[in-house]
Formats: structure tokens, sequence, C-alpha cells
């Protein structure tokens, strides 16, 4: 919603680098956010990234962040069947009163 | 354990049929909201609440009313359920305090207006 966009889907094989991209609108977003829902659950919050950073890794996930061209992704190292998810990309404004969502990209790892 | 409980899980109700979806969160945060979602669309924001008796509409407000009596509870109402209002809903609340803006979910109510 509100201009904040993702592919939907994603097929990879275990074992490959899995990269999901995101565009957003609002350069005065603060924080973006990477979330994963898996089947019948809630979201649950991978990683964020402040909007002064370029880059965060965090074990196998990496975000990059281009505030210029106003991208943000996430990097999966070494794919598991485990991270077969919906993967939402998310953005915090007005002091974290309103978050905005794209529409998730649905990752599907092969064995 | 720490949690944002929502209930009903799953229900299936008919036009024009008041009915309340609650929201409950045992960590003590300030914020809570309520989204929908909906294929292709994401979540959107129906509306949050920043503390008790503090509470602004979102993205998609129309035919839903809230209310924040206190702080662990925040109820969504649907006083007159129309068929568009069929969807996944989540609760999710977060800290206002240190903050990074996380959002902790519950695990979504579906509700189908028939």
């Amino acid at each position: 919603g509100e201009d904040v966009e993702q592919s939907l889907f994603l097929s990879v094989r275990e074992g490959d680098s899995s990269v999901i991209n995101c565009t957003y609108t609002d350069s005065s977003s603060t924080y973006l956010y990477w979330y994963k829902q898996e089947p019948g659950a809630g979201l649950q919050l991978l990683t964020y990234i402040f909007s002064n950073m370029d880059m965060k890794q965090d074990q196998r996930l990496t975000v990059l962040l281009n505030k210029k061209d106003k991208h943000l992704s996430l990097r999966i190292a070494d794919t598991q069947t485990g991270d077969s998810a919906i993967y939402f990309c998310a953005e915090s404004r007005y002091n974290f009163n309103k978050f905005y969502f794209g529409s998730g990209t649905k990752l599907n790892v092969k064995p | 354990e720490a949690q944002v409980t929502q209930n009903p899980r799953y229900l299936i109700t008919v036009t024009g049929k008041k009915l309340t979806v609650t929201c409950s969160q045992n960590m003590n945060h300030e914020y809570m909201s309520w989204y929908r979602q909906d294929p292709g669309l994401g979540l959107r924001q129906i509306y949050y609440s920043m503390n008790v008796e503090v509470t602004d509409k979102g993205d998609v407000p129309e035919g839903y009313k809230v209310s924040r009596k206190e702080k662990r509870n925040f109820p969504l109402i649907l006083e007159s359920p129309s068929p568009n209002q069929t969807s996944l809903y989540f609760c999710a609340s977060s800290s206002t305090s240190g903050n990074t803006g996380e959002l902790f979910f519950g695990e979504g109510s579906r509700l189908t207006v028939l």
C-alpha cells in the first residue's frame, strides 16, 4: 500500500542466494523493515535498517538500502527450504504512527 | 510468553450482523494497530492507538470502529459488516520507548462476510 512495491514471486534452489527487492516512495521514512510470514501465522520481524545506513548484515541476511533510488533489498545466503515464506517490505512514517507494507514476495525454495 | 492474542481466529458471518474481533497483548506496549491483508495488496492499516483513549484512523478505516479503554486491549468492531470486509485481519503492538518501531503481530483472524 501507499506505493511500497515488491515483486510477487521468487523461486530459488536450496543453497542458492535469494534476493528480494522493494521500492518505496517516502524519502522521510526513518526505518525500513523486512517481515517474514509463514503459512497460517502472523508476521515476524526479520531485520530492519535505519534510513542513514547503506547496509546491514545479520548472519545469512544482508539488507541494502539505496536512498537515492528509494530501493531496499534483502539477500538471503544459502537459502534453505525453511526460508519458504512470504516476505514483506515495510516503512514507518510519522514517528512510527503509520506503517506501509508492500504486497509481499512469496519465496519458494526448491530442494 | 510475550504475545498478541486475537479472537476469533476464524469467523463466518452474514451481512449486517455486528461483530467484534478482540486483541490483547501482554507486553505493556503503548502502541497497537489493526491491519487487513488482501491478496496483491499487502497489509493496510485500519486504525492505530498510541495509548489508552488515543486512537486515530489509518488508511482504510471505513466500516470499522476501535476503542482503547485499557492498555492491553484493542478490539476491532464491525458495526454492519459487508462482503467487501471479507479479509484476513491482524492486530499488532509496539513499544514506543527506545524505538525501532518493531511490530509484534497476532496470528490473524480470517473473516468471511456472506
